[in-house]
């Protein structure tokens, strides 16, 4: 059964396009999460939601906008895709329990190369 | 921003050989994690540390929370081909649930 799952796994496109990328978790978790790592593999995060609501936001471009639907699912579009977002784009969740943030479970990722 | 360095940047090891590593800080922060991630996967969480001073294990990974809460090592005794991969430290800052991930160690190991 797969905890944090992430559609579609590559992601190839032209610069200009819009495109999404979409993320679910079976977990039952309150905060979803997007990551991008680039090329020399440094994480770093972009979005992360609490049920349903923004709470980090990290000077992201606006061209980047997360979606949730609901507690469960957190997906990401991106507008007029450029060279330097090719990246892989990782998404994860957590419960947050007390005060501590439980574990992040990560998806397994999305490459998106954009030409 | 918070900047966490990891070193060394890389490693090529034997097989049966100890391997250590380290994360610093130029920030404190209350929670320190170590996640390890193979290539094609996401991050897996090895070791979480919720306490300055704190050494945990894990099977064969120990890690350490430094007491000034500005850095921590994560030792993997004995390696074994399925270590490789690149293990990243993390940071967490009091209350929220943003993690600060280190600049990672790739480890590969030798027959």
């Amino acid at each position: 059964d797969t905890a944090v799952s992430q559609t579609p796994k590559y992601l190839v496109t032209q610069m200009g396009n819009d495109k999404s990328i979409k993320c679910e978790q079976n977990l039952g978790h309150d905060t979803m999460y997007w990551y991008k790592q680039d090329s020399k593999k440094f994480l770093k995060i972009m979005f992360s939601y609490n049920n349903k609501e923004l709470i980090i936001n990290e000077t992201v471009p606006n061209r980047f906008s997360p979606k949730s639907p609901d507690k469960a699912h957190l997906n990401l579009h991106i507008n007029s895709l450029e060279l330097g977002d090719s990246a892989v784009y990782f998404c994860a969740s957590s419960k947050i329990a007390g005060g501590y943030t439980d574990t992040q479970y990560f998806g397994p990722g999305t490459r998106l190369t954009v030409l | 921003g918070q900047q966490l360095n990891q070193s060394p940047q890389s490693m090529f090891i034997q097989e049966g050989e100890d391997v250590s590593m380290n994360c610093t800080s130029s920030s404190i922060f209350n929670t320190w994690l170590w996640y390890k991630q193979e290539p094609g996967e996401g991050p897996v969480l090895l070791i979480a540390l919720y306490k300055a001073g704190e050494l945990t294990s894990n099977g064969r990974l120990t890690a350490q929370f430094g007491i000034t809460r500005k850095d921590s090592f994560l030792n993997i005794s004995a390696s074994i081909p399925s270590d490789v991969g690149i293990y990243f430290c993390a940071g967490l800052t009091g209350g929220g649930n943003k993690l600060t991930f280190g600049t990672g160690t790739q480890l590969k190991v030798e027959l």
